[in-house]
């Protein structure tokens, strides 16, 4: 079974605060995903990583920087906290769409699994 | 960009009625999943359904591709089912996921 951890189910953090947000999956899949969830915007994406020390902008990326230092590990960073921080962050990850098999290209089932989240409040 | 677009976006029955939610989408998809969200945030994995047609249980789902549709059908619903349900959907030559704004079950008994 896919297995996606998320350091913590609750975290309250100050204004101004460096937060760290850690997520580490086990089944060797190349993307992993950070979102966040408010209530009535449903889950938009903030960063994405396609491959360890490699990232893209999701929709929301400002406030946030992220870490992939390991494949298994993707880190989301609140730089300085505020209080519109306050949310769900959740992460997930899946493999690559298209995996390499004898040098060709081939599509691969890249289902999306999601860790328990994190419920960030900022005072 | 790609709009996924869920209905009915609350949905209210008694334990042991059926129910059908659906999922629109804009664009042609190479990836259409279905998740149920827990009372405690937790998104489940239902159905990862490009196309054609899955059942788990109580539980099926349909996607007509060509059509861009996706249907999840709920049989004999328990209070367990409760929650919120979210389709997803994955553009070609992309790995992110679009997410609709879900559907919110309540069963009562």
């Amino acid at each position: 079974d896919v297995k996606v951890t998320q350091s913590s189910r609750y975290l309250v953090k100050r204004t101004g605060e460096k937060v760290f947000l850690e997520c580490v999956q086990d089944m060797d899949h190349e993307n992993m995903f950070w979102y966040r969830q408010d209530p009535g915007l449903g889950l938009r994406l903030i960063y994405f990583s396609y491959d360890v020390k490699m990232k893209e902008k999701g929709d929301i990326p400002e406030g946030y920087s992220v870490s992939r230092e390991k494949k298994e590990r993707f880190s989301l960073i609140l730089e300085s906290a505020s209080t519109n921080q306050t949310s769900m962050y959740l992460c997930a990850s899946s493999s690559r769409r298209l995996g390499h098999l004898t040098g060709v290209q081939t599509p691969r089932n890249n289902e999306q699994f999601f860790g328990p989240g994190t419920r960030l409040t900022v005072l | 960009g790609i709009q996924v677009e869920q209905s009915p976006p609350d949905l209210i029955l008694q334990e042991g009625a059926n129910s059908t939610l659906r999922c629109n989408f804009s664009d042609s998809v190479n990836n259409l999943q279905w998740f149920h969200q827990n009372p405690w945030g937790q998104l489940i994995n239902l159905f990862y359904i490009p196309s054609g047609t899955k059942q788990n249980g109580r539980l099926s789902a349909t996607t007509v591709a060509t059509e861009r549709y996706s249907l999840l059908y709920i049989s004999s619903s328990q209070t367990t089912d409760s929650g919120v349900y979210f389709c997803a959907a994955r553009l070609y030559n992309t790995d992110k996921l679009i997410f609709g704004t879900g559907t919110r079950l309540q069963v009562f008994p």
